[in-house]
């Protein structure tokens, strides 16, 4: 089973700053079965980022995804209050299906 | 645009069987070759797959959640289906419906279910 680890925990940043979030694996990953979410309080995920660097429709381009193998990336660029949210990263494999990371929570100070 | 609406006993007891439903509009549940997907997030903790199915039938299961999992589809009512039988407090979580194959693009609102006596 892939282990998806998420750091850091919490972020805290100041709106127009950037925010890079880390997801590693504990084994590789094909990059086509990397995704991203985000999820504000008392709302369903939604997905930001699929194929590790596609953005998902409606999502802004201050928003990207990167990372290869074990190692990927969220970066938000210039955050925004809207931004405040916890961010999950997920894997699919064809052998154990989907798995998520424990997620990176962003707080806009 | 497909909107996924869950439903069901917000209150199940211990060792009972948890069914949910979970209705599909703005398409036809048969077409466009997707997974539907159950996920579930315990009150302030993440995310975990419960399990899948495809339209043509065939499903995946959390291997943790394999023995006590089922999900079916109804093409005619165009409704994913949940059944997760001998639950316990640890079961207790928001349950939510989701489409898509390796990535999640649609989610439901998701619904409450607790597990106590």
């Amino acid at each position: 089973e892939i282990v998806l680890t998420q750091s850091p925990g919490t972020l805290s940043l100041s709106p127009g700053e950037r925010a890079t979030l880390s997801c590693r694996a504990s084994q590789s990953v094909s990059s086509t079965y990397l995704a991203w979410y985000q999820q504000k309080p008392g709302q369903a995920p939604r997905l930001l980022i699929y194929g590790a660097s596609s953005r998902a429709t409606g999502i802004p381009d201050r928003i990207s995804g990167s990372g290869s193998g074990t190692d990927f990336t969220l970066t938000i660029s210039r955050l925004e209050p809207e931004d405040s949210a916890v961010y999950y990263c997920q894997q699919y494999s064809t052998s154990t299906g989907l798995t998520f990371g424990p997620g990176t929570k962003v707080e806009i100070k | 645009q497909v909107q996924l609406q869950e439903s069901g006993p917000g209150l199940v007891k211990p060792s009972e069987t948890l069914s949910l439903t979970c209705a599909v509009s703005g398409g036809s549940i048969s077409s466009g070759g997707y997974y539907w997907s159950w996920i579930r997030q315990p009150a302030g903790k993440g995310l975990e797959w419960i399990g899948r199915m495809y339209t043509s039938g065939s499903t995946n299961y959390n291997a943790s959640l394999k023995s006590r999992v089922t999900i079916s589809i109804d093409t005619s009512k165009n409704m994913v289906s949940l059944k997760l039988s001998s639950v316990t407090a640890a079961d207790t979580a928001v349950y939510y419906c989701t489409r898509g194959v390796a990535s999640l693009s649609v989610w439901g609102k998701g619904t409450t279910v607790t597990v106590s006596s």
